[in-house]
């Protein structure tokens, strides 16, 4: 498996514009988490689904963000409008929790800039 | 409110000797903890998990020790070579809570 494949690696974009961010998980895998970082906050949790359905999403800072996965194999989060804040890196990780806590496989993150 | 802390200096020291790394949290029962390293440009990489009722795990160079008491995770790298330089995260979460909580993270340079 190629691991969890996120796109694009790089986004600039201008404020009041929408974007979105593409991730396929791990084959296999039945969690499905989005995260954001900071060098202020470090990685803070927006959402995760469990076999496509959303669980928790209390990390989602705003209405102008959202996030679906509508199979197993491809999720999307999406900002609209975009805000100069929301300048960060946005990962996508995947796991197979089966009975217990495991370890989740990270994607290469989406650096997003907004201008 | 819950909170993780990990040394916030970065951490130098020379190849060849011990790095060791702290994780401390406040307001937690944590069920596990888990290790991840980063490197610039990257994502997270998972290293090692703990569970409450372990006090130590180990994998190769690398040991976890995991004290509920002392609320305090410590990490080692023995015998660290200048390609242990990275990023370290801890990372806690607690029984059937899929949900992880992170520390900022401690930057580790080994000089050769």
């Amino acid at each position: 498996d190629a691991g969890v494949i996120q796109s694009p690696r790089h986004e600039v974009t201008e404020m009041g514009q929408e974007v979105t961010l593409r991730c396929k998980p791990i084959s296999g895998h039945d969690y499905l988490f989005w995260y954001r970082q900071t060098m202020m906050r470090g990685l803070e949790l927006l959402i995760y689904f469990n076999n496509n359905v959303p669980i928790d999403d209390s990390g989602m800072p705003e209405d102008r963000f959202s996030a679906k996965m509508p199979n197993a194999s491809f999720s999307t989060l999406k900002i609209q409008p975009s805000e100069p804040r929301d300048s960060a890196v946005y990962f996508c990780a995947s796991s197979f929790m089966g009975q217990g806590n495991t370890e989740a496989f990270f994607g290469q993150g989406t650096r997003l800039t907004v201008v | 409110s819950q909170k993780i802390e990990q040394n916030s200096e970065a951490l130098n020291i020379q190849e060849g000797k011990t790095a060791t790394l702290t994780c401390n949290y406040t307001n937690y029962s944590p069920a596990y903890l888990q290790w991840y390293r980063q490197d610039p440009g990257r994502g997270p990489v998972f290293l090692l998990l703990i569970r409450e009722n372990e006090k130590e795990k180990r994998k190769e160079r690398l040991k976890v020790t995991f004290d509920t008491t002392l609320k305090q995770s410590l990490f080692h790298i023995t015998a660290s070579q200048p390609a242990d330089s990275a990023t370290y995260l801890c990372a806690l979460t607690s029984g059937n809570n899929r949900k992880l909580i992170w520390g900022l993270g401690t930057s580790l340079a080994v000089n050769p």
